[in-house]
């Protein structure tokens, strides 16, 4: 089944404790990204990534960390997680084409105590 | 700047009745534009999309999209409203004039369906 596998789906932190989201996807997307999505503030762009080893930063880059060294793999990495990064995570691909529209996994809730 | 904007945050319609989303955007030029439903606690699923040719679109679950260039916008309609489709729902659009392609969601509009 096409999908995009993320893991873990619940996780409760402590400030400052480093921590990574794994997202993979099994439809040989080229496009990758990770959004996050806070009430009232809907879906904002952490990262995204255009094929390996390229990445760029979304609209609220600041605290997080990317790598894109498989086509499938697009970890999320927070070094030193702080209580404002508590959130519901995305991850989503694409493929290059621009209609094509992007397949969102299940999501991430993060809580950072 | 480019955007998308959902101007209602909370709908509220009682099952069975008609329902209309709406979705503004703002772009240079026509962007491709997209629709998509969260139910609670899942991802994202695409209902429909619309790249250019016929201004209304179908989608899944009984969707449809109309396209009108003249008011910038890409409501989302149906004609009959069931109690699963509460949901959370996002307009979005891509450039379509090159580049990274990455899209602008809108802050969406959650849908309540009364009995």
């Amino acid at each position: 089944e096409a999908q995009v596998t993320q893991n873990p789906r619940y996780l409760i932190t402590v400030t400052g404790k480093k921590l990574t989201v794994t997202c993979s996807q099994n439809m040989n997307h080229e496009y990758m990204s990770w959004y996050r999505q806070d009430p009232g503030l809907g879906l904002r762009q952490i990262y995204y990534s255009m094929n390996v080893e390229v990445t760029d930063k979304g609209d609220v880059p600041e605290g997080y960390k990317v790598s894109r060294k498989e086509k499938r793999n697009f970890p999320l990495i927070l070094e030193s997680p702080s209580p404002n990064q508590t959130s519901l995570y995305f991850c989503a691909s694409s493929l290059r084409e621009a209609g094509e529209g992007y397949t969102f996994g299940s999501g991430t809730r993060l809580t950072v105590v | 700047a480019q955007s998308v904007t959902q101007p209602d945050i909370h709908i509220t319609v009682s099952e069975g009745a008609s329902l209309e989303l709406r979705c503004n955007y703002s772009y240079g030029a026509t962007p491709y534009l997209f629709w998509y439903v969260q139910s609670p606690g899942q991802g994202l699923q695409l209902l429909l999309k619309y790249f250019s040719g016929d201004t209304l679109v179908q989608g899944i679950k009984g969707f449809e999209a109309e396209f009108k260039r003249s008011q910038s916008s890409f409501n989302l309609r149906k004609p009959s409203v069931h109690w699963s489709d509460a949901a959370e729902y996002f307009c979005a659009a891509i450039s379509s004039s090159g580049g990274s392609y990455i899209p602008t969601f809108g802050r969406g509009t959650s849908l309540i369906v009364h009995p």
